[in-house]
């Protein structure tokens, strides 16, 4: 089972918007609405930012939104700031209680 | 809160096996399941395994199966992940994750960093 295929890097400026797609298949992103993003800085264990494809967990910034259309789906970070700038990673269940990561996106604030 | 605080770094020789430990605390344990997600250096976040703290059941990525066990102590509110026959390519940061009924991962530890090296 591949890994869902993300951008290596994205960035942009302070206060612009960015999109990172995460592309699978019919099995996994296609095929549930329980895909998830998590936002990872250096050295730090990963923190949920989205689930169900764009759900927000209590304490997230509403800057962070989701969508899905077909089998990709897309993390969108608007009003990027500073603090924005780390790995960010989507993930799909893939049924029979399996999980599939994509590969990582670098988020660069310039 | 919920926290989920992992054992500390493992170095093993290859063919070892290691065993990483996860407490919980700050909800029903029982009731949620536990998910493992190892990082080697550098690169991306791989789902390797999961288990019901309730039923027990599990499910393994087919790169590990045959060599890992997740187990877990209700006792304790801990899960525990043993990796046998150790390889040079397991050598990654192992976290443990609440696993929230089949959908995201919503907290983790802090990672277990298991070093295999002759």
């Amino acid at each position: 089972q591949s890994a869902l295929t993300q951008p290596a890097s994205v960035s942009g400026s302070p206060g612009q918007s960015i999109t990172i797609s995460c592309a699978g298949t019919s099995s996994d992103v296609g095929g549930y609405r329980f895909v998830s993003w998590y936002q990872q800085h250096p050295g730090k264990a990963p923190k949920l930012m989205l689930f169900e494809v764009s759900l927000r967990p209590s304490g997230v910034s509403d800057r962070f939104s989701g969508s899905k259309s077909g089998n990709t789906a897309s993390l969108t970070i608007s009003g990027l700031q500073a603090e924005d700038e780390a790995d960010y990673y989507c993930c799909s269940y893939a049924g029979s209680s399996t999980w599939i990561f994509g590969g990582g996106t670098k988020v660069t604030v310039l | 809160q919920v926290q989920l605080v992992q054992g500390g770094a493992e170095v093993k020789k290859p063919g070892a096996s290691v065993m990483v430990s996860c407490k919980a605390s700050g909800y029903p344990f029982s009731s949620y399941g536990i998910s493992w997600v190892r990082q080697a250096p550098g690169q991306g976040l791989q789902w390797v395994g999961w288990i019901s703290a309730y039923s027990g059941d599990t499910n393994y990525t087919q790169k590990v199966q045959g060599r890992l066990t997740l187990t877990t102590d209700t006792s304790t509110s801990t899960a525990y992940m043993e990796l046998r026959s150790l390889r040079s390519d397991d050598t990654a940061v192992y976290f443990c994750a609440r696993a929230v009924a089949g959908t995201e991962f919503d907290f983790w530890g802090k990672g277990t960093l298991v070093t295999v090296s002759s």
